[in-house]
């Protein structure tokens, strides 16, 4: 089975451009979440999709975040404008049941840096 | 003060030794209880999770919960090389739709052989 895989890996970009990042969960797992971690900080939650539905967005940091999964399959996070506190880890986990402990599979993440 | 707290370390033990890994929480909403394990460049690895009070075991490592002091901790036996990592704990709350992981920080551990 093919595990959750994200790319990029890395992201350089400059304040204030764009960046997307994608993720592919496991296939047939309806459950996707979006975590970030910031250098110094503990992993965060942003949302949570139930196939292409936002269970749960209040992680999100603001409205220059925006996540989509059409088709209730791969899903993208996009960053617009990028600003420097936005650099960090972005992972995403998929799981086939909602509370997702038996099955949380983590991507290796895309490490975004803005400079 | 945050919900979820964890000494990041670094830790080194020497090859063999027992290690203990520590989270407290302060919100007793939290139910549900899981470490994670994470290498350098990838994701966080499910190591246990685990809802009730007291022990759970898993050939080298124990998860033990003490909600009453709202206190976590994982054991790791005859502790290897091969272990060396960041160990998370993580966390949920029960009931509502809400399933979103709170983390602690991690703690960083360095077997040496």
């Amino acid at each position: 089975e093919a595990g959750v895989t994200q790319f990029p890996s890395h992201s350089v970009i400059e304040k204030g451009q764009t960046v997307t990042l994608r993720c592919d969960p496991i296939s047939g797992h309806d459950n996707l979440y979006w975590y970030r971690r910031v250098m110094g900080k503990e992993i965060k939650f942003l949302l949570h999709f139930v196939k292409e539905s936002k269970q749960d967005e209040s992680g999100m940091p603001n409205n220059r975040f925006l996540a989509e999964r059409t088709g209730g399959t791969y899903s993208t996070l996009k960053v617009q404008p990028a600003e420097l506190e936005d650099s960090g880890v972005y992972f995403c986990a998929s799981s086939q049941d909602r509370q997702g402990f038996y099955g949380y599979t983590f991507g290796s993440g895309t490490r975004l840096t803005v400079v | 003060q945050k919900e979820v707290e964890q000494d990041p370390g670094p830790l080194s033990v020497p090859e063999g030794a027992i290690v203990s890994l520590n989270c407290t929480y302060s919100n007793s909403a939290f139910q549900y209880f899981m470490w994670y394990r994470q290498y350098s460049r990838k994701g966080p690895e499910l190591l246990m999770y685990t809802y009730s009070s007291g022990n759970k075991e898993d050939g080298r490592f124990t998860a033990q919960v003490d909600k009453s002091s709202k206190y976590i901790s994982l054991f790791i036996r005859d502790s290897q090389p091969s272990d060396s990592a960041t160990y998370l704990c993580a966390m949920f709350k029960s009931g509502g739709s809400n399933y979103k992981l709170t983390f602690g920080k991690g703690t960083l551990l360095t077997v040496n052989p």
